[in-house]
């Protein structure tokens, strides 16, 4: 089976702070993604990346970054923490053109 | 822009019942993937329809892809409490980016 695993499942941060949230997948996917769930507004990608040290933004990457220096792993950056990034984080994987895998899931509260 | 739109996006139905949700877009996709999510957790997948048309069934769930690939639908027979959650749809867009229709979030009462 697919296992994308989230660092964290709950996390609670201040304005200004700096965060990481953390994902690994153990299926040699060359894809990953990180999006973000909010009431109301579905599933919105921030980030996407197809290779190790590749990346491409998404639909809302303003405040966030990204690192995939390992294939397995891929970071999202909190860079400066605000109260408007408090939302439901979500990590997957694929392999090329295929469905996606999800992890558990982060739930970050920004404070 | 491609995108899915889900529908209903709320639902709420007495065990037993019967119910249908549906997927739609104006945009032809290469696939279709649906997902459940409970609360708290990521999304789940159930199952990837690939050719115009085609049906496949998990249990009580039977999904089907539109002939010409730009929608689908899940039908749930006599459903039950377990399968209250939030239904997801997927697809592959053109730029090889996977989009996700809204939801239909489905409450099974006892």
């Amino acid at each position: 089976d697919v296992k994308v695993t989230q660092s964290s499942r709950y996390l609670v941060k201040r304005t200004g702070e700096k965060v990481f949230l953390e994902c690994v997948q153990d299926m040699d996917h060359e894809n990953m993604f990180w999006y973000r769930q909010d009431p109301g507004l579905g599933l919105r990608l921030i980030y996407f990346s197809y290779d190790v040290k590749m990346k491409e933004k998404g639909d809302i990457p303003e405040g966030y970054s990204v690192s995939r220096e390992k294939k397995e792993r891929f970071s999202l950056i909190l860079e400066s923490a605000s109260t408007n990034q408090t939302s439901m984080y979500l990590c997957a994987s694929s392999l090329w053109n295929t469905e996606a895998f999800f992890g558990q899931g982060t739930r970050l509260t920004v404070v | 822009t491609q995108l899915l739109e889900q529908s209903p996006q709320f639902l709420s139905i007495q065990e037993g019942e019967n119910l249908t949700v549906y997927c739609n877009s104006s945009s032809v996709f290469s696939s279709l993937q649906w997902y459940r999510q409970e609360p708290g957790e990521g999304p789940v997948l159930l199952v990837t329809v690939v050719t115009g048309g085609e049906v496949k069934k998990l249990k009580r769930l039977t999904f089907q892809f539109g002939d010409a690939r730009k929608d689908s639908s899940l039908h749930i027979t006599a459903a039950q409490p377990g399968d209250t959650g939030l239904y997801l749809c997927a697809g592959m867009n053109r730029d090889d980016k996977i989009i996700f229709g809204k939801g239909t979030r489905l409450h099974i009462l006892p």
